[in-house]
């Protein structure tokens, strides 16, 4: 079935560091462009980081530009975001999403994994 | 960066009305790249509308979008029940691919 997987998500301490993988199943991975968004506590959506399909080109949120690493592994149909110097204000939940189309909207989500940067 | 500012941020509406939410950009909205997400309650969002009035797979047509440049509309019409959620604009054009602040939808 057509899904995006999170994991990695836990507690960390201010100034840790984690890794985030995304698992994709049903579909051709390889031909997608692939974004993080994350969702504070009781608050809206916030775009995170993208990746094109072939790793040729990331962007990032000014919010975690320098701080955070997206990549991927198409022949593990995985994503990952690698988040360093984890702040309180990082605390939420995150999501992949997959691009569809060009612009494209993010069509699939997976259901999210919980970040907690508390000391 | 493009700013998406939703109206209202709360609608408490009865089954069978129709709900409106707007949604204003700060500036032009690249080639049409407006879309509309569902959140429901505990879980993750689902696309609704894009390009910003085409349907995604698997949605009723009971959810409809329009506009274009910097105002944007979701309308909901028939409500049901299972509609309760947040909604959200977001311009996926440009980088950051911004969202609104979104708009709570409230079934009597």
């Amino acid at each position: 079935q057509v899904q995006l997987v999170e994991s990695g998500g836990g507690v960390v301490q201010p100034g840790g560091s984690l890794r985030l993988s995304c698992e994709a199943s049903g579909f051709t991975f390889r031909i997608h462009g692939m974004h993080w968004v994350r969702q504070a506590p009781g608050r809206g959506l916030d775009w995170v980081a993208f990746i094109r399909h072939d790793s040729n080109s990331k962007d990032y949120a000014d919010s975690v530009k320098g701080r955070c690493t997206i990549f991927r592994d198409n022949s593990k149909n995985t994503l990952y975001l690698q988040m360093n110097s984890l702040r309180p204000d990082d605390t939420a939940i995150y999501y992949c999403a997959r691009k569809w189309g060009n612009p494209g909207p993010f069509d699939l989500w997976g259901q999210g994994t919980m970040v907690t940067v508390s000391s | 960066e493009i700013v998406l500012t939703q109206s209202p941020g709360t609608l408490s509406l009865s089954p069978g009305e129709s709900a409106t939410i707007s949604c204003r950009a700060s500036q032009n909205v690249v080639r049409k790249s407006l879309a509309w997400y569902q959140q429901k309650p505990g879980q993750a969002p689902r696309l609704l509308i894009y390009g910003p009035s085409s349907r995604a797979t698997g949605i009723p047509d009971r959810f409809s979008g329009s506009g274009s440049a910097t105002d944007f509309t979701l309308t909901i019409s028939r409500l049901e029940p299972e509609d309760l959620a947040v909604y959200y604009c977001q311009q996926y054009g440009s980088s950051p691919y911004t969202f609104g602040q979104g708009t709570k939808l409230e079934i009597k």
